[in-house]
């Protein structure tokens, strides 16, 4: 089946630093890619759809300046959390075609 | 029902017992229902995608149901084994827009 991988699995960081989550689809094409968070105990939140080669459209609520996508091919998506804070501690996740996911990252602001 | 919720929150169960659990949706403007199976650090799998009220769904031990008209989905699994031991999410297509459950946590013990 198809396979969408993401990197890191974790990461920890300073408050105020970037961080950058790579999503791969690795043996299909996906022209759109969904980037959605996940705060404990709570479901997976839509944060924004990505469309390669388009501005990504933003859920309400959401800082496009903050959460950076960026879509530059048919298999690569990129959320940047720009100066995070404590708060963007969370599960951030994607998936390609609403089916396939990536595995995940752990982002945790110190 | 605005949101998705499922129920229980978390189930344990012996090895051998067949158990089923629910996921309420919205019925209006409804186009279809994602069952997808998340085993920790993986990825979410893609178990079943209904569209048909009434649709029945089965893949070796997992089955589920749907009916559209009371917006509810019941998956079941018989004879419950350790590897079955995952999160369960459903996840409802409302209007083009999918709003996922929190998931039932299912803990399987030999």
């Amino acid at each position: 089946g198809a396979v969408v991988s993401q990197h890191p699995s974790w990461v920890i960081c300073k408050s105020g630093t970037s961080v950058k989550i790579e999503c791969r689809s690795l043996d299909f094409q996906a022209t759109t890619m969904f980037w959605y968070r996940q705060f404990p105990k709570q479901s997976l939140m839509l944060m924004a759809t990505s469309n390669e080669g388009s501005k990504a459209t933003y859920e309400q609520g959401v800082e496009k300046d903050k959460f950076l996508i960026n879509h530059a091919s048919l298999t690569l998506s990129t959320l940047t959390v720009t100066s995070a804070h404590p708060e963007d501690s969370s599960f951030y996740i994607c998936s390609a075609q609403r089916t396939f996911f990536g595995p995940g990252t752990r982002l945790t602001v110190l | 029902i605005l949101n998705v919720e499922q129920s229980p929150q978390s189930l344990h169960v012996q090895e051998g017992d067949s158990t089923n659990f629910t996921c309420s949706f919205p019925s209006s403007n409804f186009y279809a229902l994602h069952w997808y199976r998340w085993e920790t650090a993986k990825s979410p799998e893609a178990l079943f995608v209904m569209t048909l009220n009434g649709d029945e769904k089965k893949k070796g031990r997992i089955s589920a149901t749907l009916n559209t008209k009371e917006g509810y989905s019941y998956l079941y699994i018989k004879g419950s084994q350790p590897e079955d031991s995952a999160t369960y999410l459903c996840a409802s297509i409302n209007n083009n827009d999918m709003r996922f459950g929190a998931g039932t946590r299912l803990t399987v013990k030999p």
